[in-house]
């Protein structure tokens, strides 16, 4: 089936405008999260939604981060007044959340730029 | 802060040798354990999981875990020139259900 998809593939933004990276998790997984990946870093945790409660932000940098998951399924990550401290790679995730290990699979990412 | 410390690496195998990957993690609460293998450029791919003390066996990879040392490892039996990439080590945690990433060690088999 398919996998985790995430657009844009690549953005190019200058420092000061907004952006939105989308994910559409795979059919039936209630869990999403996205991961955020910098040069030579590890993953870092930005945030975690599950069916319909409220989601666990404790991983955004700042204010300026924000994520909407509409429906249930389809997410949002909203970067306002971006920085070149931004600059990353964001992964999303998801996962069937069924209890147990519920392991998490990833998207291809999207490399994010800014000027 | 709870924490997993992987090697960086790069950590350099002949074809055909034992690659031997290392994790410890500080929460001593965690229940379940990743291993996912990431190639430049590419995203985490999820290679096997362990959450019971032993080991782990599937084809050619191993996964060990001592929950008593806060360790875990990645055996690659038969090492190959395609399993160059970096290994990333993830938590999960009791409390929590994001994972938590070792920054990852970086393995390079020679043929």
């Amino acid at each position: 089936g398919a996998g985790v998809s995430q657009s844009p593939s690549n953005k190019v933004t200058e420092k000061g405008k907004d952006v939105e990276l989308r994910c559409d998790p795979i059919s039936g997984h209630t869990a999403l999260y996205w991961y955020r990946q910098s040069l030579g870093q590890g993953l870092e945790f930005l945030i975690y939604f599950q069916g319909n409660s409220a989601p666990d932000k404790s991983g955004l940098p700042s204010d300026r981060f924000s994520a909407e998951r509409t429906g249930g399924s389809v997410s949002t990550l909203t970067i306002q007044r971006t920085q070149q401290e931004d600059s990353a790679v964001y992964l999303c995730a998801s996962s069937l959340a069924s209890g147990g290990v519920d392991e998490q699979f990833f998207g291809p990412g999207t490399r994010l730029t800014v000027l | 802060q709870k924490e997993v410390e992987q090697n960086s690496g790069p950590l350099s195998v002949p074809e055909g040798a034992i690659a031997s990957l290392n994790c410890t993690y500080s929460d001593r609460g965690s229940q379940s354990f990743f291993w996912y293998r990431q190639y430049s450029g590419k995203s985490p791919e999820l290679i096997m999981f362990i959450y019971s003390n032993g080991d782990k066996e599937d084809g050619r990879f191993t996964a060990q875990l001592n929950k008593a040392s806060q360790y875990v490892s990645l055996l690659i039996r038969d090492s190959q020139p395609s399993d160059s990439a970096t290994y990333l080590c993830a938590v999960k945690s009791q409390a929590g259900t994001a994972l938590i990433f070792g920054k990852g060690t970086t393995l390079s088999v020679s043929s």
